[in-house]
């Protein structure tokens, strides 16, 4: 089993409020990864990173922004919440090889009133 | 547009029998295949990779990988009440510092009794 964590696991939260999604793993993989996730829909690539220092957006336009300040750590943050950001949120880490499988967080799932 | 297809369900299989799962994709130069499961509420769960043309079996799962017709997919033998749930096939996109997975939207997999 993975250990990748995710907190929280489910918030309420008003519009205009400012918002961090924790994301932790303990396995020592570089490359980490946030998906947007509606229900019955495909999982939508919003962030990645490939190490300490590096993150690039994905294919999914986001208003969210992360860090990568240490190896097992990658926050998500979203600025100014609105009723469209709600969704729910993966987060998921991989080794470094491009065959490497990506282990999945619990998720957290947003609601933006 | 790089895509991943999957026909949505809801696939209903009485128990004991085989369920077949299908996925196709767009980009001739993909290298890695998943296929994931994903119970309702739940984060998705790594069942199968698969990175050669042809079969791969694991216990009750078989994943079948068919690049020039760009197509994989999984079968599950004997199935279960408990592998209802949707399946996620995941295709890669680009190499290196590009490296992505595409998800399909899944397969919804109901075994009946």
């Amino acid at each position: 089993e993975a250990d990748i964590y995710q907190t929280p696991r489910y918030l309420v939260i008003g519009t205009g409020k400012k918002i961090t999604l924790e994301c932790s793993q303990t396995m020592g993989h570089d490359k980490m990864y946030w998906y947007q996730q509606d229900p019955g829909m495909e999982l939508h690539l919003i962030h990645y990173s490939y190490g300490v220092n590096s993150t690039e957006k994905g294919d999914l336009s986001s208003e969210s922004t992360v860090s990568r300040i240490r190896t097992e750590h990658f926050p998500l943050t979203l600025e100014s919440a609105r009723p469209s950001h709600t969704s729910q949120y993966l987060c998921a880490s991989s080794l470094s090889h491009n065959t490497d499988t990506q282990y999945f967080g619990p998720g957290t799932r947003l609601t933006v009133l | 547009q790089k895509e991943v297809e999957q026909n949505s369900g809801p696939l209903s299989v009485p128990e004991g029998a085989i369920a077949s799962l299908n996925c196709t994709y767009s980009d001739r130069v993909s290298q890695s295949f998943f296929w994931y499961r994903q119970y309702s509420g739940k984060s998705p769960e790594l069942i199968m990779s698969i990175y050669s043309n042809g079969d791969k079996e694991d216990g009750r799962f078989t994943a079948q990988l068919n690049k020039a017709s760009q197509y994989v997919s999984l079968l599950i033998r004997d199935s279960q009440p408990s592998d209802s749930a949707t399946y996620l096939c995941a295709v890669n996109v680009g190499m290196d510092s590009n490296y992505q997975l595409i998800w399909g939207a899944g397969t919804k997999l109901i075994i009946k009794p």
